[in-house]
Order: structure tokens, then C-alpha cells, then sequence
């Protein structure tokens, strides 16, 4: 029973270049969320979808951060341009339904340089 | 803004023992829920309980609700060295019901 994928695992880039991160909800789930998870701030909602629609971006930093979910089956949260800031653990969880528990993926650890 | 706070912000204790971890929050909830991470993995959900619950049991898992407190507690009974991860309360608080808000955490050490 195949969970949450994200990739890539880890990424390390130069500040000022474009970052994709990708995630595949488990089939089914109709909720996609990313955060973001740093020491200093903790895990933080970036931004969540229903039925493929973005419903709260109040999380997402800046206009430099934008996410989309062109299907059921895929979402991007792209990052342009990077900045050192940016390093952080990104993760992506879905749920089945409204209220319900939230499965995550094992995260994108971004280093900004 | 983190609604839930959980307390203490990190706990050893011996193989065998209890842990217990607490979990305040500021607004009223829909839910509360337990997640627990590993290190270098993503966050797994423990236990979901309603507002209009005040105990529930998973396993070795014991979560108790008190609303009028704003707070809860999760106790594991007899510890493991494979209970050694970090532990979040999340708050689902909002009209849409599917937001949920994390806790700082509580780091857990077990010691075999």
C-alpha cells in the first residue's frame, strides 16, 4: 500500500535558482497539504488543497513560493528564485476526508546555498 | 502561530517506564491529534480524538481530553528504545474542519 511520495529526497542548490519539489497523495485521499519544517519555526502549514482546489495559501512565505494540482494524482510547490532561507524540510501529507487523519511523505530536505 | 505547546519539550526516561507528554492549546477544536516522527521521516498519525471525548486507548497509547482546560495528554505505558521519535499534538480547529495546527513537540529518548 504505496503511502505519500515526494521528491526528490533531498535537494541542494545555489541561492536564485528554481526549485520544484513534487509530491503523489495516496490515491483516493481528496486533502493534500505542504509544510514546512525548520528547527527555529516548526512545522508550518504552507498552503492546503480540497478536490484538487487551493483552499488556504495564508502559510506560503512570499510570492516566491507558488504550489499547484493540476490532478488528483500530483502537486508541485515551486520555489523562484531560492534563497538560503528556504533550506527547510518539506513535507506533504493528504487525508481521505474532511477531519481526518493526515499521512505524510518522509519529506524533501532543501538546502539553499 | 503554533496553537498546540506541549510539555516537556524533551523526556528520557528507562525501557519499561511510562511517558507521559502534555498539550495545551488555545482556541476550541473540532479534534485533537497525536502524530509521532522519526528521525529523517515524515510524521505518523497515533491517535484522532474528538472534542467531545475525554479518554481513548490505542495499544500501549492512552490520550485523555480536557476542553475546559484546553489541554491533553498522551501517556505511553511500558516504553520501548523504538518509542524513541518526537511527538506533536495538532489542533483541527476551523470551520473547513481539515487544517490542523502543530505543536513545537516533545522529544522522546527511550534508553534500552
Amino acid at each position: 500500500d504505496a503511502g505519500v511520495i515526494q521528491s526528490p529526497r533531498h535537494e541542494v542548490t545555489e541561492m536564485g535558482q528554481e526549485v520544484t519539489l513534487r509530491c503523489k497523495p495516496i490515491s483516493g485521499h481528496n486533502s493534500l497539504f505542504w509544510y514546512r519544517q525548520t528547527m527555529m519555526r516548526g512545522l508550518e502549514l504552507l498552503i492546503y488543497f480540497n478536490n484538487n482546489v487551493p483552499i488556504d495559501d495564508s502559510g506560503m512565505p512570499e510570492d516566491r513560493f507558488s504550489a499547484k494540482m493540476p490532478n488528483a494524482s500530483f502537486s508541485t510547490l515551486k520555489i523562484q528564485p531560492s534563497e538560503p532561507r528556504d533550506s527547510a524540510v518539506y513535507f506533504c501529507a493528504s487525508s481521505l476526508a474532511h477531519g481526518q487523519p493526515q499521512h505524510f511523505g518522509d519529506g524533501t530536505r532543501l538546502s539553499i546555498l | 502561530s503554533q496553537q498546540g505547546e506541549e510539555d516537556p519539550q524533551a523526556l528520557s526516561i528507562q525501557e519499561g517506564e511510562n511517558a507521559t507528554m502534555n498539550c495545551s492549546y488555545k482556541t476550541s477544536i473540532n479534534n485533537l491529534q497525536w502524530y509521532r516522527q522519526n528521525s529523517g521521516r515524515g510524521l505518523v498519525h497515533l491517535i484522532l480524538i474528538r472534542s467531545n471525548e475525554r479518554e481513548k486507548h490505542s495499544g500501549r497509547l492512552r490520550v485523555t481530553l480536557d476542553t475546559s482546560k484546553k489541554s491533553s495528554s498522551l501517556l505511553i505505558t511500558a516504553s520501548r528504545a523504538a518509542d524513541t521519535a518526537s511527538y506533536f499534538c495538532a489542533t483541527d480547529e476551523g470551520a473547513a474542519g481539515n487544517k490542523l495546527t502543530f505543536g513545537g513537540g516533545t522529544r522522546v529518548l527511550v534508553k534500552p
